[in-house]
């Protein structure tokens, strides 16, 4: 299995940028693409894609979210932070069997 | 538009099965895979299973061997059979749409439904 590791917090100022990092233990890389997916989950709700193939914008996001990265290493980007961030950010790769980082909190300093 | 919701007990015992239902609306199971992902209560989120749009199925190689999803597709329902249950099986468990036009990911998710193992 692609094992996915991300820092388990990260606590930002309001109107700044938080950059949250998700590295994998194998290139998800494929003809291209990189496979590799952001979600957001708030409490007690499901979670809800951000981002696709590493820098696509799901429909509906804000620009201020957005993706970068390839190979085993990859961000999320949020600029400028809004209180309604706050949440747990996902990565999840679908080179091989779908799996998931730990997730990292997103706090207000 | 597209719809996904989990049913199922609430409450199980130990050593039982689980026996939870998907149904979906909005898009058709032979266009869609169906993906079950799980998450227990404070924890990250774990994929434990997908039914493809032609029937087949794979499945998380720790849930292997106590997992299995299948489908009706006149009725749009995806249900997930779960054996020998534990404690550390309690979750609210999701099902997902996985989109595989553009990359493979889980566009639309069900609400959850949490599920305790407890005797």
């Amino acid at each position: 299995d692609i094992v996915l590791t991300q820092s388990p917090a990260l606590a930002v100022s309001l109107g700044q940028r938080a950059t949250i990092s998700c590295k994998t233990n194998q290139n998800v890389d494929y003809y291209g693409n990189s496979y590799m997916h952001w979600y957001q989950q708030k409490p007690g709700q499901q979670p809800k894609l951000l981002i696709y193939l590493a820098s696509n914008l799901a429909s509906g996001i804000p620009a201020r979210f957005s993706g970068r990265g390839s190979g085993t290493d990859f961000t999320l980007t949020i600029d400028p932070v809004e209180a309604d961030d706050t949440a747990t950010y996902y990565c999840q790769q679908s080179r091989n069997l779908p799996t998931f980082g730990g997730g990292t909190k997103l706090e207000l300093k | 538009q597209v719809q996904l919701k989990e049913s199922g007990p609430g409450l199980v015992q130990p050593s039982q099965t689980l026996s939870l239902t998907c149904t979906v609306s909005g898009f058709s199971l032979t266009s869609y895979h169906v993906s079950w992902v799980r998450q227990p209560p404070g924890k990250g989120l774990e994929w434990m299973g997908v039914i493809w749009t032609g029937g087949s199925t794979a499945y998380n190689s720790l849930l292997k061997s106590r997992l299995s999803i299948s489908r009706d597709i006149s009725k749009s329902q995806v249900f997930l059979k779960m054996n020998s249950l534990q404690t550390e099986d309690t979750a609210t468990y999701y099902c997902a749409r996985d989109e595989t036009t553009e990359g493979d990911y889980f566009d639309y998710w069900g609400q959850g439904v949490m599920v305790t193992v407890s005797s």
